[in-house]
């Protein structure tokens, strides 16, 4: 199985704050990597797919970079509807893998 | 529009046999790339990734379930049905099923994500 990990855990950030969360993969998954944001009792809902693009409808505040095995999804200016946990997920393998989430929390 | 919805029993006794119906509409499991999965979240957890099923009937399943896990389709019901065998109290959960595109078999329109999900539903393991 390819490993996912997220860091951090958790955090707490302000309104307008630019916020940062890291995914690393345990071997390369080249492109092969989606973000999600789950808000409580919800669905989870892709936000970014192949590292880097929007899926249509997300706000432009999300971006995803990175390649091989590190990568980043960084919301520019947090608003408050973005609490909400956020996970990766790779599909370069044949058992996909999520990592194990980020819960994002508004000051 | 694409939709999915989750069916089956919200109760399951240790060591029986869970049966989970996907009922979809707005695509065709039979577009090339396209795939139905099933992701799972116990209550507080994160989410897990258990199968997928391919138009080509070919599938991919969590290494540490495929012994337990089954995944079939009736094309006629537009449905993905999901078995789980030997249930027991930390498989309770909620049970997604969700829409699947590769972009390895369909370049340019695949995006390799579950891009649309149904709400779930929730299992409960207990006697």
């Amino acid at each position: 199985d390819i490993q996912m990990t997220q860091s951090p855990s958790s955090l707490s950030a302000s309104v307008g704050d630019r916020v940062t969360i890291t995914c690393r993969a345990s071997q390369t998954i080249y492109t092969y990597l989606s973000w999600y944001q789950q808000k409580p009792g919800k669905a989870p809902n892709l936000l970014i797919y192949t590292v880097s693009t929007l899926q249509s409808g997300v706000p432009s505040r999300f971006t995803g970079s990175g390649s091989g095995t590190d990568f980043t999804l960084t919301i520019s200016s947090l608003q408050p509807e973005d609490s909400a946990t956020y996970y990766c997920q790779q599909s370069y393998s044949a058992s996909i893998t999520f990592g194990p989430g980020t819960r994002l929390e508004i000051k | 529009q694409i939709t999915l919805k989750e069916s089956g029993p919200t109760l399951v006794q240790p060591t029986q046999t869970l049966t989970l119906t996907c009922t979809f509409s707005g695509f065709s499991l039979s577009t090339t790339g396209v795939g139905v999965g099933w992701i799972r979240q116990p209550p507080g957890g994160a989410l897990e990734f258990l199968a997928l099923l391919y138009w080509s009937d070919d599938n991919r399943y969590s290494p540490s379930l495929r012994r337990r896990l089954t995944v079939t389709r009736d094309t006629s019901k537009s449905q993905v049905v999901l078995t789980m065998t030997n249930m027991g109290p930390v498989d309770t959960a909620t049970y997604h099923c969700a829409h699947y595109w590769s972009g390895y078999y369909s370049p340019g329109r695949g995006n390799d994500a579950f891009d649309i999900w149904g709400r779930g539903t929730m299992v409960t393991v207990s006697s």
